[in-house]
């Protein structure tokens, strides 16, 4: 069944120390990836996508990696600063224009500092 | 940065009444989508429209929900009769040949 919000995974991690978030995606199907982030009381903000024709990609900071073969999608973030204490979510989407993006459960990342 | 802009913020409604959201999507942007949150779980996709017509649905858009772009600039989310469970957050995205992006969201409190 649905997982209750409450009990949302959380991710700690020292400032200045590397963060990997990880999430499983369910439809092998699914050709592109989305990672969001979202902070209190705003909507998702776009951080990084990858196409299903690639395992790796490299933003400012952040990295992508994507496994096909076990559905598996994950996102470095490097030198985790207090701003990106968030919640975190994958999406994936199956066919690449206008269709729907299904969203992970997210995890929420906290910063120490 | 264009940006998705949403109104209002906050909209507190009685149980059976009916709520618009609006909506002002990137106006290169083809594809325009309706998301909703609970408080606390994860977004949820509500339907998608691109020209002129919706072009999917969840199971959660049933017939109380419709949405409409009156104009070349609003999109729009009515809900005919609001009930308790309808309370969460919606957000409206749009997209061209990009990921979506999304506005801060509406927050719908029914009572």
């Amino acid at each position: 069944g649905e997982s209750v919000g409450l009990h949302l995974p959380t991710l700690s991690v020292q400032e200045g120390d590397n963060s990997i978030i990880n999430c499983a995606y369910s439809n092998s199907a699914s050709d592109y990836f989305i990672w969001y982030k979202q902070e209190s009381g705003k909507g998702p903000q776009f951080i990084i996508d990858i196409r299903s024709n690639m395992d790796k990609r490299q933003g400012q900071r952040v990295t992508v990696l994507l496994n096909k073969t076990v559905k598996h999608l994950s996102l470095q973030i490097a030198a985790t600063q207090p701003g990106d204490s968030a919640v975190y979510f994958c999406a994936e989407n199956i066919k690449n224009y206008g269709q729907n993006f299904v969203f992970g459960p997210g995890t929420r990342l906290s910063v120490l500092p | 940065e264009p940006e998705v802009t949403q109104t209002p913020s906050h909209q507190v409604t009685q149980m059976g009444q009916e709520v618009i959201l609006r909506c002002v999507p990137i106006s290169n942007h083809l594809y325009f989508y309706w998301y909703r949150q609970i408080l606390g779980q994860k977004v949820e996709f509500l339907v998608s429209f691109y020209n002129n017509e919706i072009s999917e649905k969840s199971e959660i858009f049933d017939d109380q929900f419709s949405v409409e772009r009156p104009d070349g600039s609003n999109f729009t989310l009515k809900i005919r009769s609001t009930k308790l469970e309808d309370s969460a957050m919606y957000f409206c995205a749009s997209r061209d040949r990009s990921p979506l992006h999304f506005g801060n969201g509406t927050r719908l409190t029914v009572t």
